[in-house]
């Protein structure tokens, strides 16, 4: 069966320090992956997209950046975190090209102070 | 441009009766799906329905139903019989599949449930 991880569960990181979130995908291959973040009560925004290795497809321009490395592995980062980086950060899977639901991870709660 | 809509922020519902959640989308790709997904306070994304775009019949998945009206553009949500554990945020989302594998997200709804 396909599972889904990311890590850290949870982060609290000082204003200025980098940051990496990582998740993995296992039991499926060349899936599609994507990065989301919800602010507090908030909904989920698109952060990048990935339908290859090397792929990368961003939506919204920040100080955020996304790697592919390896087919079922996932990065989220940055080189100098701000303050309105705080929030949930969903890794999720799809497999390519099909109609089938979204896959999430637990996700990981990233608090920069 | 893709884009998805939930205009209710939040929702009350008494214990045992019918909600309707709204969501519209907004998409020039003629083939594409449509996902609702529950979120508790734990934070988890559960996956709750499905429908694709091509689909002739309204999706349906236990107490959950989506009425699809395809030129209208609405992909509304109906909890038949809720339940207090039904309480939680809900988002509408929707998938491209001729294009892009964008799958973005409504703001979502939070449903409270009281007895």
């Amino acid at each position: 069966s396909q599972t889904i991880h990311q890590w850290p569960a949870t982060l609290v990181q000082p204003v200025g320090s980098p940051l990496s979130l990582e998740c993995t995908v296992e039991g499926t291959s060349n899936p599609n992956l994507y990065w989301y973040r919800q602010a507090a009560g908030r909904g989920l925004q698109l952060l990048f997209y990935s339908v290859g290795i090397g792929q990368i497809s961003s939506e919204v321009p920040q100080n955020l950046s996304a790697s592919r490395p390896q087919d079922r592995q996932f990065i989220l980062s940055s080189k100098k975190l701000l303050l309105s980086d705080s929030g949930f950060y969903l890794c999720a899977w799809t497999r390519g090209r099909g109609t089938g639901e979204l896959f999430f991870g637990e996700g990981s709660r990233l608090t920069v102070l | 441009a893709q884009k998805i809509t939930q205009t209710q922020p939040g929702m009350f519902v008494q214990e045992k009766e019918a909600v309707t959640l709204d969501c519209t989308y907004d998409t020039s790709d003629p083939s594409y799906g449509l996902f609702w997904y529950k979120q508790p306070s734990s934070g988890e994304m559960i996956f709750l329905i499905y429908q694709g775009s091509y689909d002739q019949q309204n999706a349906t998945e236990g107490r959950y139903s989506l009425n699809f009206q395809k030129a209208r553009k609405s992909a509304n949500l109906v909890i038949s019989a809720s339940q207090l554990g039904d309480s939680a945020m809900y988002f509408c989302a929707m998938r491209e599949l001729s294009n892009t594998d964008k799958l973005i997200f409504g703001t979502g709804t939070r449903l409270q449930v009281f007895p």
